[in-house]
């Protein structure tokens, strides 16, 4: 089983949409969460720290569900520039201390 | 304030020949990782480094290597180079590995083409 599996879409909304994106981990001992996007051709950005039970930023909500280890981001008012692969990532401790895990991604794609 | 810096951006390389990447962290951070994407692949974990130190590493064959330098700047050296080899390389940098701080920010990345 992948450490971080996504739902690789693609995702095609027009804008103002309100879209979910959906994640599961593997590592019950995962201390860490964060959303990433990542341009075509370009490195990933960080989009999002997931550290508690959730939080929001602007048209950006990220959940976090520990005893179901699962993540979730949803965008508000779709953007054009939202356009995007969005990742999912998660951090552990222990042996793997360091090292991050990437969802394959989820596409995004916001028409006019 | 700089970002992550890498060079070079694109490199083609024959098989069997050896690449050398570099990273330059942003000031202030201490921590470098190595991740490979290939394409159509999600990104997978090659190294990190820490105050000079490999501290953990992905599963990669050895010839993978790399290290870092006291300006906390790092290599990356890909040996005996093979066709799958190519992918883009990105670095990371974070000021430290636990707490908050962790963090990882991304440099550009590295195109490695092996012919």
């Amino acid at each position: 089983r992948k450490e971080v599996e996504q739902d690789p879409g693609p995702f095609n909304v027009p804008e103002g949409a309100t879209v979910a994106f959906n994640c599961t981990y593997s590592n019950s001992a995962s201390q860490s969460f964060f959303w990433y996007r990542q341009d075509c051709r370009k490195e990933p950005k960080l989009l999002m720290s997931v550290y508690s039970s959730g939080n929001e930023d602007g048209r950006f909500t990220a959940q976090l569900n520990r005893a179901s280890q699962y993540i979730s981001l949803l965008i508000r008012d779709s953007k054009l520039s939202d356009s995007a692969t969005y990742l999912c990532v998660v951090n552990s401790e222990g042996s793997t201390l360091g090292r991050l895990y990437f969802g394959r991604g989820t596409q995004l794609t916001v028409w006019p | 304030e700089a970002g992550v810096t890498q060079s070079p951006t694109h490199l083609i390389k024959t098989r069997g020949q050896q690449a050398t990447l570099r990273c330059s962290p942003i000031s202030g951070h201490t921590s470098v990782y190595w991740y490979q994407q290939a394409l159509g692949l999600g990104l997978q974990f090659l190294l990190w480094y820490d105050e000079g130190e490999e501290r953990n590493r992905g599963n990669f064959p050895p010839r993978f290597s790399g290290r870092q330098f006291p300006n906390y700047s790092s290599e990356l050296n890909v040996n005996a180079l093979e066709l799958e080899d190519s992918a883009l390389y990105l670095c990371a940098s974070s000021l430290t590995v636990y707490g908050p701080q962790e963090t990882q920010y991304f440099g550009p990345g590295t195109r490695l083409l092996v012919l």
